[in-house]
């Protein structure tokens, strides 16, 4: 079945550094990529979805300028964090949407990011 | 706006009994319904869905019918393992933005032998 990797698995670091998440499809190719935020006990939230080889489109209340998204290739998208704030502490998802697929999205295993 | 609203879990039951996991949504239009696991350390797979009202999505013994009188996709099995220990999540998507996921909080599921 469709795979999708994320790395790194868990991430820790100091406030005010920037962390870069990478999100690959491994044995499909996605045109279209999501970011999802997961909070405790609460549901997924779509942060923004990549298209390849052009600007992300970021939900609203989701700052673009926080959280960089880049989708250069079919295989790979990757989010940076930048500046991290303990408040951006958090388990990120991406998915990925195969090309010859028209609604099923395949996620990767998440990314627990701590800001401290 | 548009929602979903899932039973908060732990859900625990013994190993062979039934259950019925409550996923109700409010939406506009006629939004797809799906239900998606997560098991321990991997990413959420796509479990059953239902594009209608009245279809019944199924797969590995669970059901779930689409029923739009009572805006509901409640998920169900007859009888359950061990290895269904994981996190269910009732999800939508809207027919005029298919793109957007809109999840519901997930229940957790505890099977014990």
């Amino acid at each position: 079945g469709a795979v999708v990797s994320q790395h790194p698995s868990r991430v820790i670091c100091k406030s005010g550094t920037s962390v870069k998440i990478e999100c690959r499809s491994l044995d499909f190719q996605a045109t279209t990529m999501f970011w999802y935020r997961q909070f405790p006990k609460k549901s997924l939230m779509l942060m923004a979805t990549s298209n390849e080889g052009s600007k992300a489109t970021y939900e609203q209340g989701v700052e673009k300028d926080k959280f960089l998204i880049n989708h250069a290739s079919l295989t790979l998208s990757t989010l940076t964090v930048t500046s991290a704030h303990p408040e951006d502490s958090s388990f990120y998802i991406c998915s990925a949407r195969d090309s010859s697929s028209t609604d099923t999205q395949y996620f990767g295993p998440g990314t627990r990011l701590t800001v401290l | 706006g548009d929602s979903v609203t899932q039973m908060e879990g732990p859900v625990t039951l013994s190993e062979e009994a039934f259950l019925t996991i409550n996923c109700t949504y409010t939406a506009t239009g006629y939004p797809s319904l799906f239900w998606y696991v997560q098991y321990p350390g991997e990413g959420l797979q796509l479990l059953l869905k239902a594009t209608k009202a009245d279809d019944k999505g199924s797969n590995k013994g669970f059901e779930a019918t689409y029923r739009k009188e009572t805006t509901s996709f409640h998920l169900e099995k007859g009888s359950v393992q061990v290895s269904d220990s994981a996190v269910y999540f009732c999800a939508l998507v809207l027919s005029y933005n298919t793109d957007k996921l809109i999840f519901g909080t997930g229940t957790r599921l505890q099977v014990f032998p």
